[in-house]
């Protein structure tokens, strides 16, 4: 199974403050047609978690673009340029690029 | 607009068989994948199985001997059926749609306790 290692566990920003989470893959997760299934996703404290940005860089539709996803084959980076009250809780990183799909250990975002 | 519900017992006893059902609206099971996803308390996220719109389904290698999932696409519901339940799976059990994970339900917690 692909391990997908997140770091660090835990973020302590100030609003404003821009941070970035890492996300390595203990494989390529460049897919045979060209793609590379790496997603990030946020869940908010008592909530389901939503989908963030897809395929390394994309953000999904009503994503603020403050965030922004980077990286290729094993080596993957979310940055939140200017965090915002509204963007604390755990960020994961998710593959499907091979089955089964795999998560990273998740990032908690802390506000100070 | 896309919905997912989870509906099942919150509380099964040890080596009982856990049912849950997903129930989708606003997309077609036969046009989309749908995604089971467990997280223990505290803990973080881990993919449990999933039935593909053709109907074959793929499952966690560590449970696939004790689980099924199948659907009912007149009823657009989706089953998660796992036996020989233990109390390490006490989770929040999540259905979600396609291999993005686009939609999330809003889970259903589930205890594993005598």
């Amino acid at each position: 199974d692909v391990v997908l290692t997140q770091t660090p566990p835990t973020l302590l920003a100030t609003i404003g403050q821009s941070v970035s989470i890492s996300c390595r893959s203990s494989q390529s997760l460049l897919h045979s047609n060209g793609n590379t299934y790496l997603n990030w996703l946020l869940q908010r404290t008592g909530q389901s978690p939503q989908p963030l940005i897809y395929l390394v860089s994309k953000l999904e539709s009503g994503v603020p673009n403050r965030f922004s996803g980077s990286g290729s084959g094993t080596d993957f980076t979310l940055k939140i340029s200017g965090v915002e009250a509204e963007d604390l809780g755990v960020y994961y990183c998710m593959q499907f690029t091979h089955y089964p799909l795999t998560f990273g250990s998740g990032t908690k975002l802390e506000i100070k | 607009q896309v919905q997912l519900k989870e509906s099942g017992p919150g509380l099964v006893q040890p080596s009982q068989t856990l049912s849950l059902t997903c129930t989708v609206s606003g997309f077609s099971l036969t046009s989309n994948s749908v995604h089971w996803v467990r997280q223990p308390p505290g803990k973080g996220l881990e993919w449990v199985g999933a039935i593909w719109s053709g109907g074959s389904t793929d499952y966690n290698s560590a449970l696939k001997s004790r689980l099924s999932i199948s659907r009912d696409t007149s009823k657009s519901q989706v089953f998660l059926k796992m036996n020989s339940l233990q109390t390490e799976d006490t989770a929040i059990y999540f259905c979600t749609r396609s291999s993005g994970l686009l939609d999330w339900g809003q889970g259903t917690l589930v205890t594993v306790s005598s």
